[in-house]
């Protein structure tokens, strides 16, 4: 079946432009996440959802940093005013949920979001 | 707060010999999983093995075995017979409750599979 899609793959915007990055879950799959990576890191939590419901948004770094799933199934993730630190590589995972087995999360290609 | 350390930037490995990729953690919870995930250079991260805290066992998929000692909070990730498509950066990572919950990942290893 399909993996977890996401739009664009690549994304530069310029220093104050406002950006949405988006992803498709598997389909079924009750959890999304966010995550950031920086070049040679490894990825850091932004925000989950469980449904529609965001339930922590505590890894966002600002209030600059807006995430939605309105529907429960595709959710995007808006920056406001791009700054040069915001370049990174933005993965999505989802999961059939939190407390069903298989535990692990399926992560899409990711949007390399480039901030010139 | 959990964290996660892997202390080898890089790895070199023979192909069909076998690789052992460092991972220690740090976590006040009682219940935890434990998970690592391949990323080739493609970007997309790859689910490879689980270990939920309370496993007694160490998981096993194909060649992929965890080798879980949880008094030293170590979970290293063995792979057995490298391939050279096995070439890539690894992650551990870990989750609160042994759960799918959000995951706290370590900086990497990038390993080498030389023909």
């Amino acid at each position: 079946g399909a993996g977890v899609s996401q739009s664009p793959r690549y994304k530069v915007a310029k220093r104050g432009q406002d950006v949405a990055l988006r992803c498709d879950p598997i389909s079924g799959h009750v959890s999304l996440f966010w995550y950031q990576q920086a070049l040679g890191q490894g990825p850091e939590f932004l925000t989950y959802f469980q449904n529609e419901a965001q339930l922590d948004k505590s890894g966002l770094p600002s209030d600059r940093f807006f995430a939605e799933r309105p529907e429960g199934s595709v959710s995007t993730l808006k920056i406001q005013r791009t700054q040069q630190e915001d370049s990174a590589v933005y993965l999505c995972a989802s999961s059939l949920s939190l407390w069903s087995v298989p535990y692990e999360q399926y992560f899409g290609p990711g949007t390399r979001l480039t901030v010139t | 707060a959990q964290k996660i350390t892997q202390t080898q930037p890089g790895m070199f490995v023979q192909e069909k010999e076998a690789v052992t990729l460092d991972c220690t953690y740090d976590t006040s919870d009682q219940s935890y999983g434990l998970f690592w995930y391949k990323q080739p250079s493609s970007g997309e991260m790859i689910f490879l093995i689980y270990q939920g805290s309370y496993d007694e066992q160490n998981a096993t998929e194909g060649r992929y075995s965890l080798n879980f000692q949880k008094a030293r909070k170590s979970a290293n990730l063995v792979i057995s017979a490298s391939q050279l498509g096995d070439s890539a950066m690894y992650f551990c990572a870990m989750s609160r409750e042994t759960s799918g919950s959000r995951l706290t990942f370590g900086e990497g290893t990038q390993l080498t599979v030389n023909p």
